[in-house]
């Protein structure tokens, strides 16, 4: 089992360009969510997805949106990108309903912007 | 506003020591996490804590949870250097692991 994978591990960009992120969930999971972790700081909910649509959201601007595919992998794009939009994306995998269900993290995609 | 306080932000122990790390929240859940993390990696599950009274150990290290206090601990037992890290708590916030977390406490244990 590879468990959570996502690509790239790192990324840079310019300022006001759009990144696209991926993630591949653990085998038998059909949710994703996913975070942002600034430097120095705990990972922020972003959103998530479960059944190829969101179903939950943070506090995050339209400039986050993704989409999840018929094979449960999903994407995080961010559009004009912000310096402050420099973190560790996190991408977990999980079943979404059970008492024994639990979130599993991929290794993250380091996104710097400059 | 729902809230995750962990306390202490920094700690510094000497090998051998014993400590323990609060984890207090604001909201009713049914899940809660402990993660490690090491400086540039991603998070390590360390425990899910699933009901009230819960207590898990690994090794040195043992959580526990209380729902009606709407606290965690996790109490480390006489540390060594390799575990330095990161540790964050998550809560559960929406019974489908969404989760909210922390702030984080960083340990650093000394020789």
């Amino acid at each position: 089992d590879a468990g959570v994978t996502q690509s790239p591990t790192h990324l840079i960009k310019t300022r006001g360009q759009q990144v696209t992120l991926r993630c591949s969930p653990k085998s038998g999971h059909d949710t994703v969510s996913w975070y942002q972790q600034a430097l120095g700081q705990g990972p922020q909910f972003i959103f998530q997805y479960y059944e190829e649509e969101e179903r939950q959201r943070g506090n995050f601007p339209d400039r986050f949106s993704g989409h999840q595919f018929p094979n449960y992998s999903s994407e995080l794009n961010v559009n004009a990108l912000l310096l402050g939009d420099s973190a560790l994306y996190l991408c977990a995998s999980s079943t979404p309903w059970g008492p024994g269900t639990e979130a599993f993290f991929g290794q993250g995609t380091r996104l710097t912007v400059v | 506003e729902l809230k995750v306080e962990q306390n202490p932000l920094f700690l510094s122990m000497q090998e051998g020591k014993n400590y323990t790390i609060y984890c207090n929240y604001s909201t009713t859940s049914d899940r809660l996490y402990w993660y490690r993390q090491d400086p540039g990696k991603s998070l390590e599950s360390l425990f899910v804590l699933l009901s009230n009274g819960a207590v898990k150990q690994e090794g040195r290290l043992m959580a526990s949870l209380d729902t009606k206090a709407r606290l965690s601990t996790l109490h480390i037992t006489a540390a060594v250097h390799d575990l330095s890290a990161t540790y964050f708590c998550a809560v559960d916030w929406s019974g489908a692991n969404n989760l909210f977390f922390g702030t984080g406490t960083r340990l650093t244990v000394i020789p």
